[in-house]
């Protein structure tokens, strides 16, 4: 009930292109989903976040679609830059479970030049 | 803004010994922090939330003794590892959130621990 599921586990896109990061949950209580971004050695950092009340939120490149119907959401990062090699994880928290973010297992993308 | 501040960011420790790890909400009032570990190329294994003024409620299997957190003020917690084990070298990152659970979590840069 708290697992949320991403894919895929890495991708490689040609700069320019359209990099796609899908995440499914099934706890229908999660109401609040973040993308967050981390580089090596660093912690990671919000991109972008929605809740479930709207089925899309663009900021710049970036965009979070969802579905709640098929629970799923995903991340589409436009026209993808070298810049944005990084890994990706997707995360899903509720008012209940004391409030936890459950994360997705990560995606590592690379932007080939 | 929403700067939370992790330090050491690297430290190297010899078996045995305690490391103390701090994390500070710089522009902000943390009602709750989390404690993570993150192995390469893996997602974050959280370990503890730690709550201003209240004892930290550990994950299942994480050793309270072992990894003591204090939360002694809206802007600090701190991770001590005790009696560190070269098992324990790993990367712990922490977290920081002024609202409610649908606000966003503001991550410090980690702390690379090595334990020779």
């Amino acid at each position: 009930q708290q697992q949320v599921k991403q894919s895929p586990q890495s991708l490689i896109v040609q700069k320019g292109g359209i990099s796609i990061i899908n995440c499914a949950y099934e706890n229908t209580a999660f109401d609040y989903f973040p993308w967050y971004q981390q580089f090596p050695g660093k912690g990671p950092a919000l991109l972008i976040a929605i809740r479930p009340d709207v089925s899309e939120k663009k900021e710049g490149r970036f965009t979070i679609s969802f579905n709640k119907s098929a629970k799923q959401f995903s991340l589409h990062i436009m026209d993808s830059q070298p810049g944005d090699s990084a890994t990706y994880f997707c995360a899903a928290s509720s008012n209940t479970n004391a409030g936890k973010s459950t994360f997705g297992d990560g995606t590592t993308l690379t932007v080939k030049p | 803004g929403a700067v939370v501040s992790q330090h050491p960011s690297w430290v190297i420790c010899k078996s045995g010994t305690s490391v103390k790890i701090e994390c500070r909400s710089l522009d902000f009032q943390a009602t709750t922090m989390f404690w993570y570990r993150q192995f390469p190329k893996q997602s974050l294994m959280l370990m503890a939330t730690s709550n201003e003024g209240s004892k930290a409620t550990y994950e299942q299997g994480v050793e309270k003794d072992k990894f003591l957190i204090n939360h002694a003020s809206l802007t600090l917690s701190t991770l001590t590892v005790t009696s560190a084990h070269p098992e324990d070298s790993s990367f712990y990152i922490c977290s920081a959130r002024y609202n409610s659970y649908n606000s966003p979590l503001h991550f410090g840069n980690g702390t690379r621990l090595t334990v020779t």
